[in-house]
Formats: structure tokens, C-alpha cells, sequence
């Protein structure tokens, strides 16, 4: 098992809500990956980052935000949560030999 | 697109059978990767060949690549009720900063 956590697991909320997912590693990898995951499809980049204070946006067009304040912290946030949020969200690091280690994931249902 | 396409999308076999599974990519890679997802977690790694490799093993794993083809392919041998997943590849394009993932197979393995 690596090193990553993320937290909640699940999550049910209301629209309209605010939501922070975080995601913590303890392998000090600079780079690190936020995907959106529906049940059984592929995975979409919707942020990443090559290290503290460096933040992109990925290839899916996403309403949420990340921050790189530390090494080991990478939580994504959305602003103001709709139904189309509803999905799996996904943090992963990477090593220096491009191999990425996942957390458990965050389900979010948004009703 | 440069994304990794799958083949089979699905796969149904029965215990201590091999089974195969497919990736093919449009542009050249550094290396290809291999994971593992089971319902409802994040991704494993599995295994990543590079572009100068035709074969790596690791244990019941056995993965090709053919970068003339453009293409690998993934081999578990003697298969186990346990590998029931699905398998994603994913490709580290040239002058790419991330990963790219296929949509991945899903495998059943029937006792």
C-alpha cells in the first residue's frame, strides 16, 4: 500500500454546498494528480502539480480549484457543488520514475 | 487523441485461464504503464516497460510492447478469482507532463 490518503471516502451533499476533498502524501513526491472517475470509465486529469505553489489545470474543464501550499497536501475544492459533480475523485502521486501512486478515492453524490 | 484505446473493453474467463488484454497509442512514449483498479479504490501499479524494452515480467504479469505497432499487450497467466478488476493502461508521451490513461478492461474471472 502506498502512502496516500484521501478523506472523506463518501460524501453526500447538497447543491450549492462548498466542499474541500484532501489528499496527503508521505513519500515527499513533488508531483501530484487529481482525476474524476465515473463507475467504470476512464479516468479524466482535472489538476496537477509539479510541486509547492505550482498548479494546472488539466484536460477536463472542471469548476473546482487546488492549492500546493505543502510538499505532502493537495486538496481540491469546489466552490459551489452541482449534481454533474457527482463522481469519483482520485489523488495520485508520482515517483521520480513516472509511476503514480492512488489514494482510495472520495465518492461525492451530489443531490 | 492521444489517448491509450483498450482491448477488450470487457473479459470473462474462467479460473486458471490466461488472460490478455490490449493497448495501442498514437504517438511515441518514454514508457507504458499498467494498473490495476479494483470496484470502487484507486488504482495499483503493476508494471511500467519502457521504450526501449519488448518484454517485462513480474510474477503472473507479463506485458509486450511493440512500438512499432504502437502497441502492448498485458498477460496474466493462471488466473485467480482475485484478479477480477479492471486494468488500465497508461502511456507517458513524449514531451508530455502526465499520464495518459486508456479506459481501461474489465476482467471477471469465473471460479
Amino acid at each position: 500500500e502506498a502512502d496516500i490518503y484521501q478523506t472523506p471516502r463518501y460524501l453526500v451533499i447538497g447543491t450549492g454546498k462548498k466542499i474541500t476533498l484532501e489528499c496527503s502524501q508521505t513519500m515527499g513526491h513533488d508531483k501530484m494528480y487529481w482525476y474524476q472517475q465515473d463507475p467504470g470509465m476512464e479516468l479524466h486529469l482535472i489538476h496537477y502539480s509539479y510541486g509547492v505553489n505550482s498548479t494546472e489545470k488539466g484536460d477536463l474543464s472542471s469548476e473546482s480549484t487546488v492549492s500546493r501550499i505543502r510538499t505532502e497536501h493537495f486538496p481540491l475544492t469546489l466552490e459551489s457543488a452541482r449534481p454533474s459533480h457527482t463522481s469519483q475523485y482520485l489523488c495520485a502521486s508520482q515517483t521520480g520514475g513516472r509511476e503514480q501512486y492512488f489514494g482510495p478515492g472520495t465518492r461525492l453524490t451530489v443531490t | 487523441s492521444q489517448q491509450g484505446e483498450e482491448d477488450p473493453q470487457a473479459l470473462s474467463i474462467q479460473e486458471g485461464e490466461n488472460a490478455t488484454m490490449n493497448c495501442s497509442y498514437k504517438t511515441s512514449i518514454n514508457n507504458l504503464q499498467w494498473y490495476r483498479q479494483n470496484s470502487g479504490r484507486g488504482l495499483v501499479h503493476l508494471i511500467l516497460i519502457r521504450s526501449n524494452e519488448r518484454e517485462k515480467h513480474s510474477g503472473r504479469l507479463r506485458v509486450t510492447l511493440d512500438t512499432s505497432k504502437k502497441s502492448s499487450s498485458l498477460l496474466i497467466t493462471a488466473s485467480r478469482a482475485a484478479d477480477t478488476a479492471s486494468y488500465f493502461c497508461a502511456t507517458d508521451f513524449q514531451g508530455a507532463q502526465k499520464l495518459v490513461f486508456g479506459q481501461g478492461t474489465r476482467l471477471t474471472i469465473n471460479p
